[in-house]
């Protein structure tokens, strides 16, 4: 069965540090990998995502993340945070062969960022 | 381009009562998958829709149900609604269904 797993529940930070969230997947085959992002109050929304190629790949509002498929994980980054990136974090996994269509997140990362 | 959108936002129900909830996906998407959203347990995958089939359903009991029409538009039902249903409902739509998938605002279901 495929799962996902973030290592952080709850990550405090004050602006301008650099942010690494983790995120480890199990799926026995090829896979699209996604960070969805959730404000307060509004919709998830897609941050960045993988499906092959480049394994480092950029998002909006300066977030990047790198797949290394040997550790399966697909960590998500940030130079410099800040107050307005305080949100809850999701990662994503799901199967890119066409026989699956089951999206499977982690239970979230919530990041407070302090000004 | 409109996004998608979710009906109704918010519903108070008690137990043993049913519920449908309603997605309108993105014009010309026709992958409308369903999720449920609680503080405990995260986003679950509920059921995935591409042309009016079930293509995948995760593990939740018979009482969750849903369809998608023709225009694919999606509804899911609850029968005999049980506290622990009071979720979130997001949907969510993508062209095929194993690429990006774009969310709805959700239902605030609350079962009393």
């Amino acid at each position: 069965a495929q799962s996902v797993s973030q290592h952080n529940h709850h990550v405090i930070l004050s602006e301008a540090a650099s942010l690494e969230l983790g995120c480890n997947y199990s799926y026995g085959g090829t896979v699209n990998l996604f960070w969805y992002v959730q404000y307060p109050g509004q919709h998830l929304q897609l941050l960045l995502k993988y499906f092959s190629g480049d394994p480092l790949v950029k998002g909006i509002k300066g977030f990047e993340a790198e797949f290394i498929k040997s550790k399966f994980s697909f960590n998500l980054r940030k130079p410099s945070v800040q107050w307005s990136d305080t949100a809850e974090y999701f990662c994503a996994v799901i199967g890119s062969g066409g026989s699956n269509y089951k999206l499977t997140f982690g239970k979230g990362t919530l990041l407070t960022v302090n000004p | 381009k409109a996004g998608v959108t979710q009906t109704p936002r918010y519903l108070i129900k008690t137990r043993g009562q049913q519920v449908t909830l309603s997605c309108s996906p993105i014009s010309g998407h026709r992958s409308v998958s369903w999720y449920q959203q609680t503080p405990g347990q995260g986003l679950q995958f509920l059921f995935e829709y591409f042309s009016e089939t079930q293509r995948n359903k995760g593990n939740f009991p018979g009482r969750f149900s849903g369809r998608q029409f023709s225009n694919s538009r999606s509804e899911m039902n609850v029968s005999t609604l049980e506290l622990g249903d009071s979720a979130l409902y997001l949907c969510a739509s993508s062209l095929q269904g194993a690429g990006e998938q774009f969310f709805g605002p959700g239902t605030r279901l609350t079962v009393l």
